[in-house]
């Protein structure tokens, strides 16, 4: 399978940033992916990285690197209703592979 | 748009029994794709259907088959079941899922194996 590799678990202070990063297997990579998870509930699309550099979308943000197999989610401010997990996941071979997810514990 | 809806929601089975998961997509799309998810192991890819037809398949027994209907609603099933079975099962559709195409999860079946 594809290793996706995310810390397990990071805290955080409200209003600060925070960068969980994501490393992934290049062969056959066609996209990276954020999804945000809240506990018990579906996870939702957040972003969408498959050229080099930065992607914003207000708070958050995402960058790719193609070439080192990496990618990082900014979180801008964060809020309370900012922890739950977030899951990378890589698109190789016409397959969506997942990382375990980062639980973001963000407290006040 | 109505979202993606699997039912039910929460299931609880025995061990040897076989259960079935439903799903229906967002309307429109044609792909949908199967996940499992468990604490241990995250969001394992189960199988991914098309038009009715399975595109891509995870590294899962056989225990666990798939099948999609005309309409684009799908279904899993799960035979002799193991405790080890026991996650959230989540679907997720997608208009045709190339690289660009979003995922959008339903909120998934809870089962759970005794």
């Amino acid at each position: 399978g594809q290793n996706i590799d995310q810390p397990t678990e990071m805290t955080a202070t409200e209003g600060a940033i925070v960068q969980i990063n994501c490393t992934y297997q290049t062969s056959g990579f066609n996209g990276l992916f954020w999804y945000q998870q809240h506990a018990g509930e579906a996870p939702t699309f957040l972003s969408y990285n498959v050229l080099d550099g930065l992607e914003e979308k207000g708070r958050f943000s995402s960058f790719l690197s193609r070439s080192k197999g990496y990618s990082y989610l900014l979180l801008k401010e964060l809020q309370m209703k900012d922890s739950a997990s977030y899951l990378c996941a890589s698109y190789n071979f016409n397959k969506f592979y997942f990382g375990s997810g980062t639980k973001l514990n963000v407290k006040p | 748009k109505a979202g993606v809806t699997q039912t039910p929601r929460y299931l609880i089975k025995t061990r040897g029994q076989q259960v079935t998961l439903s799903c229906s997509p967002i309307s429109g799309h044609r792909s949908v794709s199967w996940y499992q998810q468990t604490p241990g192991q995250g969001l394992q890819f189960l199988f991914e259907y098309f038009s009715e037809t399975q595109r891509n398949k995870g590294n899962f027994p056989g225990r666990f088959s798939g099948r999609q209907f005309s309409n684009s609603r799908s279904e899993m099933n799960v035979s002799t079941l193991e405790l080890g079975d026991s996650a959230l099962y989540l679907c997720a559709s997608s208009l045709v899922q190339t690289s660009t195409d979003t995922q959008y999860f339903g909120p998934g079946t809870r089962l759970t194996v005794l």
